[in-house]
């Protein structure tokens, strides 16, 4: 799996759009990027993946550059609740079934 | 709740004895994992199984750990002869599709 770099920090006011940038210049491919975040003392909550296209869903929206080297997690109105710690994680869609978590980025929503 | 749950959710034992995890998986997932979390890292992957067969096993399980999934439901991770060094969170997730959904995990604590 193609390794990532996230920082290892972040704050955001509450009520902003938190956008958490990960680098994974090696990619290959037919890799896809997730995300997960982890709430402290609670197991790891899947939040989005994506091949190249923009995604979005409920929780997140997902940009991944064009050059795929590079994507951004967008939480359109932080709340206090998104403070956690996001992970992100490239790997195949099927045929790699495990996931390599680094230290991830942790978001503190600032009130 | 349809959730992943595992049990107990905290224990505690002393160096040398050996403790048993149980993982319910959310029931149409025929997939299921095992990972471990010390603090401030990262989940590492430990074991996976398609339905009862135990598909991958990481070099972190060493020969004092081992899983099953009898019946492709539950699942079970023994540790025998805890070490101190075993002290960590024992997460489980399960999954039908490429996103893996974790459970709340055991915090097991050696002393």
């Amino acid at each position: 799996d193609a390794k990532t770099t996230q920082p290892p920090s972040m704050d955001c006011a509450e009520g902003r759009a938190a956008n958490l940038p990960c680098n994974h210049s090696t990619i290959s491919g037919n890799e896809y990027v997730y995300w997960y975040r982890q709430i402290h003392s609670q197991g790891p909550q899947y939040i989005i993946h994506g091949l190249k296209n923009n995604e979005t869903n409920e929780m997140a929206s997902l940009i991944i550059t064009e050059d795929r080297k590079s994507s951004t997690l967008i939480l359109p109105h932080a709340t206090l609740r998104d403070t956690a710690v996001y992970y992100c994680i490239v790997r195949v869609a099927w045929g790699n079934e495990k996931l390599t978590f680094g230290t991830g980025t942790r978001l503190t929503i600032i009130p | 709740d349809t959730g992943v749950s595992q049990d107990p959710r905290h224990k505690i034992t002393k160096r040398g004895q050996n403790v048993t995890f149980r993982c319910d998986p959310i029931s149409e997932h025929n997939r299921l994992y095992w990972y471990r979390q010390t603090l401030g890292q990262g989940p590492e992957f430990l074991t996976y199984f398609q339905n009862e067969a135990q598909l991958e096993k990481s070099r972190l399980l060493s020969d004092r750990f081992s899983a099953e999934r009898p019946k492709g439901s539950f699942s079970t991770l023994e540790i025998q002869r805890t070490e101190q060094g075993d002290s960590a969170m024992y997460l489980c997730a399960s999954s039908s599709t490429s996103e893996q959904y974790f459970g709340p995990g055991t915090r097991l604590t050696v002393t």
